[in-house]
């Protein structure tokens, strides 16, 4: 099945900084890959996502690069604000299994 | 739209107890999932439904856990009897018709469950 490797662990950037995660995933034929955002508390929510057939994908202040051949994708955030405070999951969609298969996470801090 | 509505918010049992979670998935929506996300942890598939049929449920453990989704709509998740490491955030998700590529999920608010 699909396995998914997320990095770091913790973020703490300072507020104007730019942070940057990065997920890998073992399955070639996953070809869906959402980033949900979960403040405390509160239910894992979707900020963007991007599918195979595409590159790299921007919505304002946040965007995702994926480079299926290195099975690699990243998740990117200027500009960065207090509120963007939270844990951010990368996930995969496995084709055969059609769920989602999630990262361990990463607690972003921006310090104002 | 309306979202997916969970309930009990929050629980707290006794090992060895039982325990029944709630979801009432966004309308229209084919398919549901519970997870369990344990602290710290990235949320795990237990079991995925669509409409009333058991699409994956490899990862449920089977001797203590159940679920079920009558009529294809609501679903219940049964833990019995709980263990210490069940303790955990239960989610329930679902996403729209069939399950494809391009299609996402959206997630209750989950049902936080301490066993003592």
């Amino acid at each position: 099945g699909e396995n998914v490797e997320q990095h770091p662990s913790t973020l703490s950037v300072q507020e104007g900084d730019s942070a940057v995660i990065k997920c890998t995933y073992s399955d070639s034929a996953s070809n869906y890959f959402p980033w949900y955002k979960q403040e405390l508390g509160k239910r894992p929510q979707l900020i963007i996502d991007i599918r195979s057939n595409v590159g790299e994908k921007k919505d304002q202040r946040i965007a995702v690069t994926l480079n299926k051949t290195a099975k690699h994708f990243s998740l990117h955030i200027t500009e960065t604000q207090p509120e963007d405070s939270a844990v951010y999951f990368c996930a995969a969609r496995d084709t055969g299994r059609r769920a989602l298969t999630f990262g361990s996470g990463t607690r972003l801090q921006v310090q104002p | 739209e309306a979202g997916v509505a969970q309930s009990p918010r929050y629980k707290i049992i006794e090992k060895r107890q039982s325990v029944a979670f709630w979801c009432n998935p966004i309308s229209g929506h084919a398919t549901l999932y519970w997870y369990q996300q344990i602290l710290g942890q990235g949320p795990k598939l237990l079991i995925q439904f669509q409409n009333n049929g058991v699409v994956d449920d490899s990862q449920l453990p089977k001797d203590r856990f159940s679920a079920e989704r009558l009529k294809g709509v609501d679903s219940t998740l049964k833990i019995q009897p709980a263990k210490l490491e069940d303790s955990a955030v239960y989610l329930c998700a679902s996403s729209p018709i069939k399950p494809g590529p391009n299609t996402e999920a959206f997630f209750g608010q989950g049902t936080r469950l301490t066993v003592v």
